[in-house]
């Protein structure tokens, strides 16, 4: 299966909305609400930010959420910090039935906070 | 708090194995909650699900690097491993261990701080 597509670049002004999409096809992103995202600060791991499209692990703020529309997911972040600056990766589970837990990536989307 | 650490060569030869593992702390891998999983980056690139691994041994794979790839696992030294072999240029990559969630999407919730491998002669 193919990555999934992210926009290259997106920025943002501080305190603005930005959206970062994600566009996938009927058998991942369309077929199942498992979509994924990860920050990554230049040098650092990724870190997840939203799971099951639209669920926060403990400790991101609410400024980050999570949608999904047909083939397309999409991060919101609202109220832009500075600290937002980071490369945005999406995930969907891609599994079929000879591999059951296959998983892809977008190819990540470069947030720059103006 | 859980914490993961990759290790391995940092300088693969071509045509070679490579060669990784994970070690965790702050938790038990024989976890039954949890797979544990091995994800790479090329130099400014993304990134790509190279497969996952059970505390029992069960593993799963990326379709694309099934023939090369393998993934251990040792309970008793709470470790994980990788096998890739005969790798090219385009194995160089910065390799990240993680633990995958407990929900069904199967994201990645700890990650290690990633080793960088390059493959060359």
């Amino acid at each position: 299966q193919s990555a999934l597509t992210q926009p290259r670049s997106v920025s943002g002004s501080p305190g603005q909305s930005v959206t970062i999409s994600c566009t996938g096809t009927s058998s991942d992103v369309g077929d199942y609400n498992y979509v994924s995202w990860y920050q990554q600060h230049p040098g650092q791991a990724p870190k997840l930010m939203i799971y099951d499209v639209t669920k926060r692990p403990s400790g991101v703020p609410d400024r980050f959420s999570g949608s999904k529309s047909g083939n397309t997911a999409s991060l919101t972040i609202s109220g832009l910090l500075a600290e937002d600056e980071a490369d945005y990766y999406c995930c969907s589970y891609a599994g079929t039935y000879t591999f059951p837990h296959h998983k892809i990536f977008g190819g990540g989307t470069t947030l720059t906070v103006l | 708090q859980l914490q993961l650490q990759e290790s391995g060569p940092g300088l693969v030869k071509p045509s070679e194995t490579l060669s990784l593992t994970c070690t965790v702390s702050g938790g038990a891998i024989s976890n039954s909650f949890y797979y544990w999983g091995w994800i790479r980056q090329p130099p400014g690139k993304g990134l790509e699900w190279i497969g996952i691994i059970y505390y029992s041994g069960a593993t799963h794979y990326n379709p694309s690097l099934k023939s090369r790839v393998t993934i251990s696992v040792d309970t008793s030294n709470n470790q994980f491993s990788l096998n890739v072999t005969s790798v090219t240029a385009t194995d160089t990559a910065m390799y990240y261990c993680a633990r995958r969630c407990r929900s069904s999407s199967g994201c990645f919730d700890y990650w290690g701080q990633g080793t960088l491998v390059a493959v060359s002669s």
